[in-house]
């Protein structure tokens, strides 16, 4: 059974990165891609970025170009997110979540409590 | 990007009721790639349905999508107690530039 496991709570000064971590289990590293999705308390969902690690291609959503790097550790079946330039309004938590190739995200983490504040 | 505008933003229904949300996008979504989403307090978000009409393995057979161009729809036939969620809708049919609508809380009445 697919299963994917992220990293825990991270606070961060305003201006610093974050770097979170996704852990994937049951093959499917190989054959799919990996989305980050972020929800800010109470808000909706927003896509930040994806990587498909074995083909070695990256998008990114235009509003975090810059900001946002996603890798991949073939070797650990991992999945990484690191924003940089903290600011408040990126408090949320976020999500990894395998995309079968489609564009539809299933299974998903946990999810990552990430709190900006000085 | 394509938006996509979710209505109506609350809805409360009882158990046994059916329940129909809707998903309008800012242009047409190719080849129907929507999907739907179910989300609980403090979970992360459940696969229901993609392709606009297919359903997700596991998924209860009251839980249906129709719909196609720019018009989509997720209705559950029969409410349950356990339905009661907010639920999103998906488009990839841009993709990668992957978009969310912003929601539909289902409540209990």
């Amino acid at each position: 059974q697919v299963q994917l496991v992220q990293s825990g709570a991270e606070v961060k000064m305003p201006g610093s990165s974050v770097k979170v971590s996704c852990k994937t289990s049951g093959g499917t590293f190989r054959r799919n891609t990996v989305s980050w999705v972020r929800q800010a308390p109470g808000q909706g969902l927003e896509w930040l970025g994806r990587i498909s690690p074995y083909v070695g291609t990256r998008n990114y959503a235009q509003k975090f170009q810059g900001r946002v790097t996603i890798i991949a550790d073939k070797f650990s079946d991992t999945a990484y997110l690191e924003l940089s330039s903290l600011r408040s309004e990126d408090a949320a938590t976020y999500y990894c979540a395998i995309d079968g190739g489609f564009g539809y995200f299933d299974p998903w983490g946990q999810g990552t409590l990430v709190i900006v504040s000085s | 990007e394509i938006v996509l505008t979710q209505s109506p933003g609350t809805l409360s229904l009882s158990p046994g009721e059916r329940a129909t949300l809707s998903c309008r996008a800012s242009e047409t979504i190719n080849n129907n790639y929507l999907a739907w989403y179910q989300q609980k307090p403090g979970q992360a978000p459940r696969l229901l349905i993609h392709g606009a009409s297919s359903r997700a393995t596991g998924v209860p057979d009251r839980f249906s999508g129709s719909g196609s161009g720019t018009d989509f729809t997720l209705t559950i036939s029969r409410l349950e107690p356990e339905d009661f969620a907010v639920f999103y809708c998906q488009q990839y049919g841009s993709s990668p530039m992957y978009t969310f609508g912003q929601g539909t809380r289902l409540d209990i009445k």
